[in-house]
């Protein structure tokens, strides 16, 4: 099945710098990468996505590019604020149209697979 | 709309009890499931529905049964708690299949088996 790493494990940056949280993927079938954020007490909330025919692709502070060739994802959020300090999850989707079978086709379980999570801490 | 929506919020389990945990959604989407978060362990699967009477298992199925006879409700089934079941459980529901559609969490239930 897919693996998603994630790196790093935490990050610290000050108010106002850019932060940048790496992904990578296993399977090259994987199409459609999410990046969730979630906050103390609170289940994920999805904040940007990209799908493997984009390089690249931003919304206002936060942006995310693609290298399918390296199956690597990363997750770039600018001028950094106090708000964006949480805990933030890259996953990966294997989509296969035929789906549900429950037979184990391709290996492993379909849906997202997430990496380990980033807590970025926003330093004042 | 309430979104999704989970019950209990906080639940204690002695091991070997069953218990089920509640989720709703009222968004009619197609697509629902359950997750485990483990710190360090980011999000694993357990099941999934991608309809009314149509049910799959995830990552890590084993201990857990789900049903799915309305749309909306998706109830997850601890059969026989075991302490290694400790964790926050959410739930999930998308308008259509995982592979393009926003993800809606509810808020989590933080379950302790002692």
């Amino acid at each position: 099945g897919e693996n998603v790493e994630q790196h790093p494990s935490t990050l610290s940056v000050q108010e106002g710098d850019s932060a940048v949280i790496k992904c990578t993927y296993s399977d090259s079938a994987s199409n459609y990468f999410p990046w969730y954020k979630q906050e103390l007490g609170k289940g994920p909330q999805l904040i940007i996505d990209i799908r493997s025919n984009v390089g690249e692709k931003k919304d206002q502070r936060i942006a995310v590019t693609l290298n399918k060739t390296a199956k690597h994802f990363s997750l770039h959020i600018t001028e950094t604020q106090p708000e964006d300090s949480a805990v933030y999850f890259c996953a990966a989707s294997i989509f296969h149209p035929s789906t549900p079978t429950g037979d184990g086709a391709g290996g492993g379980a379909d849906g997202l697979t997430f990496g380990k999570g980033t807590h970025l801490i926003i330093q004042p | 709309n309430a979104g999704v929506t989970q019950t209990p919020k906080f639940q204690v389990l002695k091991t070997g009890q069953s218990m089920t945990l509640q989720c709703a959604q009222d968004m009619n989407h197609e697509y629902m499931s359950w997750y485990r978060q483990d710190p360090g362990m980011g999000l694993r699967l357990i099941h999934y529905s991608v309809g009314a009477g149509i049910t799959d298992q995830g990552e890590v199925p084993n201990g857990y049964n789900v049903s799915r006879s309305t749309t909306e409700d998706f109830p997850l089934r601890l059969l026989s708690a075991a302490p290694s079941q400790t964790s926050v459980y959410f739930c999930a529901s998308s308008f259509t299949d995982f592979g393009g559609a926003e993800q809606y969490f509810g808020p989590g239930t933080r379950l302790t088996v002692t």
